[in-house]
């Protein structure tokens, strides 16, 4: 069973803290790695992808990725109330299939 | 059209009648997907559709779920025999292959209520 791990949360920082969202993913055979925003009563947008190790930054997001830990990452410094929304990280699949794994999300709570 | 869309927007139906719900994906997108997303809960993969090739249905909970998707682009999801435990926001996302990857376009939904 390939699994995607997310804390559920609320994570609760501070406007203007950085937010450190984490994943964890079974299938050692992933290679691209997604993060979705979903508000409340919306449909997931993504707002990062990473395929290699390391780190990958646009705009205030960084996506971090250690394939050896299995183990993905998304920091959102300068943390705006705006950015208050579910967080789903998801993982393709290995071994020819198309279908991507989600996490079940973490809920982020920025107060002003 | 600009993004993927899906219709009805909400539904409300009573258990036992079927249902059909919509999807236009974005043009030239040749993958399709379609999910169900309980109250809290995460995305549940249904169904996959590339291009010509036979869609994967290994995420269709019940032989009552049957998706179709003509000339490889708009699809429509059909529940039959609605029961209870239907009721979720269904999601239709197309997808755009890009060098190093594949990125998925998700729809507004369409939330579905069986009484």
């Amino acid at each position: 069973q390939k699994e995607v791990e997310q804390n559920s949360g609320p994570l609760s920082v501070p406007e203007g803290a950085i937010a450190s969202l984490n994943c964890t993913y079974s299938d050692r055979g992933s290679q691209s790695f997604f993060w979705y925003r979903q508000y409340s009563g919306k449909s997931p947008e993504l707002i990062m992808s990473i395929y290699s190790n390391g780190d990958k930054e646009d705009g205030r997001f960084t996506a971090q990725l250690n394939k050896a830990s299995q183990y993905v990452s998304l920091l959102i410094r300068d943390s705006q109330p705006s950015d208050s929304a579910t967080y789903l990280c998801a993982s393709d699949s290995s071994g020819g299939s198309y279908i991507p794994t989600f996490g079940r999300g973490t809920s982020l709570i920025v107060h002003p | 059209g600009a993004g993927v869309s899906q219709s009805p927007s909400n539904k409300v139906t009573e258990k036992g009648k079927d249902v059909e719900l919509r999807c236009d994906p974005i043009s030239g997108h040749t993958a399709l997907y379609w999910y169900r997303q309980s109250l809290g809960q995460g995305l549940e993969f249904l169904i996959y559709f590339q291009g010509n090739s036979a869609p994967d249905k290994s995420g269709l909970p019940s032989d009552r779920f049957s998706a179709e998707r003509t000339g490889g682009s708009v699809s429509t999801l059909t529940i039959q025999r609605t029961q209870q435990e239907d009721s979720a926001v269904y999601l239709c996302a197309s997808e755009l292959i890009v060098a190093g990857g594949e990125t998925q376009y998700f729809g507004p939904g369409t939330r579905l209520l069986v009484l």
